[in-house]
């Protein structure tokens, strides 16, 4: 069963509006973390923010929040003022015991 | 800046053949981890190692193995290489220890393109 769901393969955004990428998730672990990473076409994956299962305050880092719903169990990346840089593959992960990625998100941002 | 290195951008082999993807770090990281991404599927793990000469296997070791003779290298072997190993491979590492698991962060090389002919 899949441990990471990105239900969304392409999104589009038009610069300087903000979008959220989806990101749902499968465990019976209570003590869990999640992260957001990625991908532009250079190929490295670039960490952009985490959020601990225990942690009451949505994570923000600069432009990026994670809007996390525990009992959704779900952990959607909202990024605000979208610039043309923001155009990459995005991947949502979970640590129980190993990192598992979802299948990600490629994001187009339009000017 | 943690610098993980992929010794290759693009490899192209031939069926058969024993392949090597070398993978160097800088930052004296205990844990380094080797992944393969295909499209619609993200990343698998497929090997991961804590210390030297010692390694994990992910959740895709078959038709693999690795070698971590030194801390700053990690190198993944297709012993006899085939198609369905074409793909891209990302090495990774990172530094906490085993205890604070759940909030490690890791840093990823480019990557290497492999495609099997």
């Amino acid at each position: 069963a899949q441990k990471i769901t990105q239900t969304q393969p392409g999104m589009f955004v038009q610069e300087k509006e903000a979008v959220t990428l989806d990101c749902t998730y499968d465990t019976s672990d209570q003590s869990y973390g999640l992260f957001w990473y990625k991908q532009p076409s250079s190929g490295e994956m670039i960490f952009l923010i985490y959020q601990g299962s225990y942690d009451e305050q949505n994570a923000t880092e600069g432009r990026y929040s994670l809007n996390f719903q525990k009992a959704r169990k779900s952990a959607n990346l909202v990024i605000s003022a979208s610039q043309l840089g923001d155009s990459a593959m995005y991947f949502c992960a979970m640590r129980e015991e190993e990192l598992i990625f979802g299948a990600g998100t490629r994001l187009a941002v339009h000017p | 800046d943690v610098k993980v290195t992929q010794s290759s951008r693009y490899l192209v082999k031939r069926t058969g053949e024993k392949v090597f993807l070398e993978c160097v770090q800088d930052m004296d990281h205990e844990n380094m981890f080797w992944y393969r991404q295909d499209p619609g599927l993200g990343l698998r793990l497929i090997y991961f190692s804590y210390d030297v000469k010692m390694k994990e296997k992910g959740d895709i070791p078959e038709g693999y193995s690795v070698s971590r003779e030194k801390k700053e290298r990690f190198s993944l072997i297709l012993e006899s290489a085939s198609t369905n190993q074409t793909s891209m491979y990302l090495c990774a590492s990172s530094s906490l220890p085993v205890a604070s698991w759940t909030n490690e962060k890791l840093f990823f090389g480019s990557g290497t393109q492999l495609s099997v002919l």
